[in-house]
C-alpha cells in the first residue's frame, strides 16, 4: 500500500499569488497524478509527473500557470500560479504502485479558497 | 458526451435496502475502478476490475466488457455507506483514469 501527505491541507489566498502544494507519498513510485475537484464535480486530471522527465499536461491545463516538480520518487509539488477565484478548488495528489493492475491511492487534498 | 456516465446521480435509500449504481462507459479500457469519497474529501479505491465480480464485505462490484458497463452493490446498506461513489476507468493505452461525475448516495436510518 502507500501512504500519501499532503501540505498545506487547506488556504486561502489572495487573487494574484502563488501557492505550491507539497505531495508526499511513504514508498517510491513512477507515476503521480495530480488532480482538480472543483465544488461539487468529479475529478479532473491536471498532469502526470513521472520522476526524471517533464511533467505530462491534460488539455486546458498549462505549465505557466500549474507548474510541476518531481525531485524524487517519493515527492513532487504542484504550484497554482497568479490564482483567480475561478482556481478554489480541491487539489489532490494520486499514486499507484503499479498503475494498471494496482488500486489507486489518493491524498487527502488541499482545500485552496482564492478571494 | 462524457466517456464516463453513472446513474443515478443522486440516490437516497432507507437503512436496510439494496443498492445499485451503474456506470457505462464508450472507449475500450484496461480497467475500471470503484472510488468511495466521502464528506471531508477523501477518497478510498473499493475495487478495480477488469473482468468479472469481486465481493469485499458487502460491496459487490461487475464489470461487462462487451456491453462497456459496471454496476457497484451495496447490500444490507447502512448510514456510514453515505457517500459520493465514482466509477472512473483507464481507457486502452492510456496513462490516465477517466472519472465519471460520481453518485452521491445518502441512507437514512
Amino acid at each position: 500500500s502507500a501512504v500519501i501527505s499532503q501540505k498545506p491541507s487547506r488556504d486561502i489566498c489572495q487573487r494574484g499569488t502563488s501557492l505550491t502544494i507539497q505531495c508526499q507519498v511513504d514508498s517510491q513510485v513512477t507515476m503521480m497524478f495530480w488532480y482538480r475537484q472543483q465544488p461539487g464535480q468529479s475529478l479532473t486530471l491536471i498532469a502526470t509527473a513521472n520522476q526524471g522527465s517533464e511533467a505530462t499536461y491534460e488539455s486546458g491545463f498549462v505549465i505557466d500557470k500549474f507548474p510541476i516538480s518531481r525531485p524524487n520518487l517519493t515527492f513532487s509539488t504542484l504550484t497554482v500560479s497568479n490564482m483567480s477565484p475561478e482556481d478554489s478548488s480541491i487539489y489532490l495528489c494520486s499514486v499507484s504502485l503499479n498503475f494498471y493492475t494496482d488500486t489507486q491511492y489518493f491524498g487527502p487534498g488541499t482545500r485552496l479558497t482564492v478571494l | 458526451k462524457n466517456e464516463v456516465e453513472q446513474s443515478p446521480q443522486n440516490l437516497t435509500a432507507q437503512e436496510g435496502e439494496f443498492i445499485t449504481i451503474n456506470c457505462s462507459y464508450s472507449v475500450g479500457i484496461s480497467a475500471l475502478h470503484w472510488l468511495q469519497q466521502h464528506p471531508g474529501g477523501g477518497i478510498v479505491s473499493l475495487f478495480m476490475l477488469s473482468s468479472g465480480k469481486k465481493k469485499h464485505g458487502r460491496l459487490i462490484a461487475t464489470i461487462n466488457i462487451q456491453e462497456k458497463h459496471s454496476s457497484l452493490h451495496i447490500t444490507a446498506s447502512h448510514p456510514r455507506d453515505s457517500a459520493v461513489y465514482i466509477c472512473a476507468v483507464i481507457p486502452q493505452g492510456a496513462q490516465k483514469l477517466v472519472f465519471g461525475q460520481g453518485t452521491r448516495l445518502t441512507i437514512n436510518p
